[in-house]
């Protein structure tokens, strides 16, 4: 069955960077666009990023934009998100999500927390 | 980009319909029918209810539907159950080549 393991979160300082991964199965991983969501505790949902199946096309909210960079490697089923200069604000919960329809969060991951913390 | 107003809280008793509205700007919700509905459990990932502004994924019950008019759009939910209790967040595409969020509406089944 379809399957999103999001892995590489934890306690990191402020400036610090990290990188999120999240392994795919079930489906044609290659053919797909997959998102990045976060959550912070007790918020609602915030889109993070987008990129297209072949990984040529990216798409970042705002508030990410020269911070996160949103990658993936189709030969090993696996999407990433490299997070650098966090700040206290970047403390969620981060979801990877299938775009079957691009901009729909078809199946998502049961998500990775990272803590921004002095 | 502001997110998409939806309401704090919305309630229902069993079997009765409600609808949560979503409203945005013709830059998004308005400009483009790419609206989608999750719901969200305490504690658990988001699940997709409805995509493009009215389609159902599979497994999804038809007792939740979608519509939009202008810059506003609306989920349905009838027959209303207690397992239907959950956060429901709206998105939508934007002019930007980005998606919004709507703020999150706590469903409460009485």
């Amino acid at each position: 069955q379809v399957q999103l393991v999001e892995s590489g979160g934890g306690v990191v300082q402020p400036g610090g960077s990290l990188r999120l991964s999240c392994a795919a199965s079930g489906f044609s991983f290659s053919s797909y666009g997959m998102h990045w969501v976060r959550q912070a505790p007790g918020k609602g949902l915030e889109w993070v990023a987008f990129i297209r199946y072949d990984g040529y096309n990216k798409y970042y909210a705002d508030s990410v934009k020269g911070r996160f960079t949103i990658s993936r490697d189709n030969s090993k089923n696996t999407l990433y998100m490299q997070i650098n200069s966090l700040r206290a604000e970047d403390t969620a919960v981060y979801y990877c999500a299938i775009g079957y329809f691009d901009w729909s969060m078809d199946v998502w991951g049961k998500g990775t927390t990272v803590t921004v913390s002095s | 980009q502001s997110a998409l107003t939806q309401p704090a809280s919305v309630s229902g008793s069993p079997g009765q319909s409600i609808t949560i509205s979503c409203t945005g700007t013709s830059s998004d919700l308005g400009g483009y029918n790419y609206v989608s509905w999750y719901q969200q459990h305490p504690g658990k990932a988001p699940k997709l209810m409805i995509y493009d502004v009215s389609n159902r994924p599979s497994g999804v019950s038809n007792r939740f539907s979608g519509s939009k008019s202008g810059n506003t759009a609306s989920l349905t939910i009838s027959g209303l159950q207690a397992e239907d209790e959950a956060d429901y967040y709206c998105s939508s595409y934007t002019s930007s080549s980005t998606l919004v969020f709507g703020g999150g509406t706590k469903l409460t089944v009485l």
